[in-house]
This record gives C-alpha cells, structure tokens and sequence, in this order.
C-alpha cells in the first residue's frame, strides 16, 4: 500500500532556530516528491519539487533532500521565522495502471515558531 | 500567470441540503483539475480529478459528485449533505507529470 509518513508531528522551536522535518514513503512506482507549506485554513502552497535524479534542492531558506534508495526525505528550514509556521506536507507521487499520476500525501507536520 | 479561485471560503449547511462548490482556474487552458478533502488531522484525500470538459474521474464512492462545464470550470456538488461531508475542500489545477499542483484556498465546509 502507498504511503506517505512524516514525523515528528508537530514541532515548537524558537524563532531564528534551524529544524528538519522527515518524510518516508512507500509509493511505486516513484514519480516525484513534493513538500508543500500550507498555512491554517489555507491551500497547500508549493515549495519544492524533486524527480528520482534529484537528491536536493533549495527554496529560499527551505533545503529538501531525497534519498531514492532509502525511499526519504527531509525539509531543512534555516534561520526560522515567525511566518514559518504553518503545516508542511510531503507528497509523493506515481504513475498508475493506466498512466495517471497519482498523489499520496502525508498528514503534515505542525510547525510553530515561537519569539 | 496562472491562478486559481474557490469559494466561497466557508459555509454552513443543514443536513440534508444541497452542496455547490466552485472553482475557476485563468490563465491556462486543458488543465488537469482535482478536488481534495482534508479532514482534521488526516493526509488530503483526492476525490474527484478531470483532464478534460465532461471528464470526471471519482476516486472514492461517496456522497458527492462533479462536474467539469467548461474548460476552466470544476464543481462539486450534492443533493443532500451528510454530516459526515464537513472537512476542508481543496480544488487544485496541474499539468501532471512534474509541473507543480496549485491548490485554491479551500472551503470550509460545516455539516450541520
């Protein structure tokens, strides 16, 4: 079954402190994987997109990896603002039986940036 | 540039009443358009995707439907709400494959 862990659920750390936030998945066949920051009663909003190939990439402040053989990633937020918090979600998709792509996503995890 | 409405925001609705959810994408044409749900606490479940007017896709049996009147034009309705229909509605529009998915910014829906 296609799955989509992310860990920890909910994280406090002070303003102008760096976090990672983890992700493991189970989808195959492997498509891409995306983080997503969505903040309360709001839409997901894109941050990063990684193919198989990909093992990082970089948004600003927010550094994704992706580890294919392992089948995990990890969003690395650096020098963290009060706006930072918010959901961030990973999602991790592939392409169906019949040539769909199809998305899996996490249950997010609850970031709060205290001052 | 591309962008994506939904509304309305929120709605409360009796049980038992009809459902209407509209969601309009500009500046792109032949988008591919998903409508999600994410209860508390729970991953977004897709429950309906189009690639095409007319063309719906239903991923879960339930309570709901949709439809694609025009080419930018995604809705999603019901005859009679559920209580178990209340969460929060996302429409989302996207190429596929590894073009990013936009999402809209949802209806809070409350089944009373």
């Amino acid at each position: 079954k296609n799955q989509v862990e992310q860990s920890p659920q909910s994280l406090i750390i002070l303003e102008g402190k760096n976090c990672t936030l983890q992700c493991n998945y189970t989808v195959s066949p492997f498509s891409n994987l995306r983080w997503y920051k969505q903040d309360t009663g709001r839409g997901p909003v894109s941050l990063t997109i990684m193919t198989f190939s990909e093992n990082t990439k970089s948004n600003g402040r927010y550094t994704a990896t992706l580890d294919a053989d392992t089948k995990q990633s990890s969003l690395h937020i650096t020098a963290s603002q009060l706006s930072d918090s918010a959901s961030y979600i990973c999602v991790v998709s592939f392409i169906s039986n019949f040539g769909n792509e199809k998305l899996t996503f996490g249950t997010g995890t609850r970031l709060t940036i205290i001052p | 540039s591309q962008t994506i409405h939904q509304w309305p925001a929120t709605l409360v609705q009796p049980v038992g009443s009809p459902l209407s959810l509209e969601c309009t994408v500009e500046g792109t044409s032949n988008p591919n358009l998903y409508w999600y749900r994410q209860a508390a606490g729970r991953g977004l479940q897709l429950l309906f995707y189009s690639v095409g007017i007319g063309q719906i896709s239903s991923e879960v049996p339930q309570n709901l439907s949709a439809s694609r009147p025009q080419d930018r034009q995604f809705i999603l309705s019901s005859k009679k709400l559920l209580l178990s229909d209340s969460g929060f509605y996302l429409c989302a529009w996207s190429y596929g494959g590894n073009y990013g998915y936009t999402f809209g910014s949802g209806t809070r829906l409350t089944v009373v």
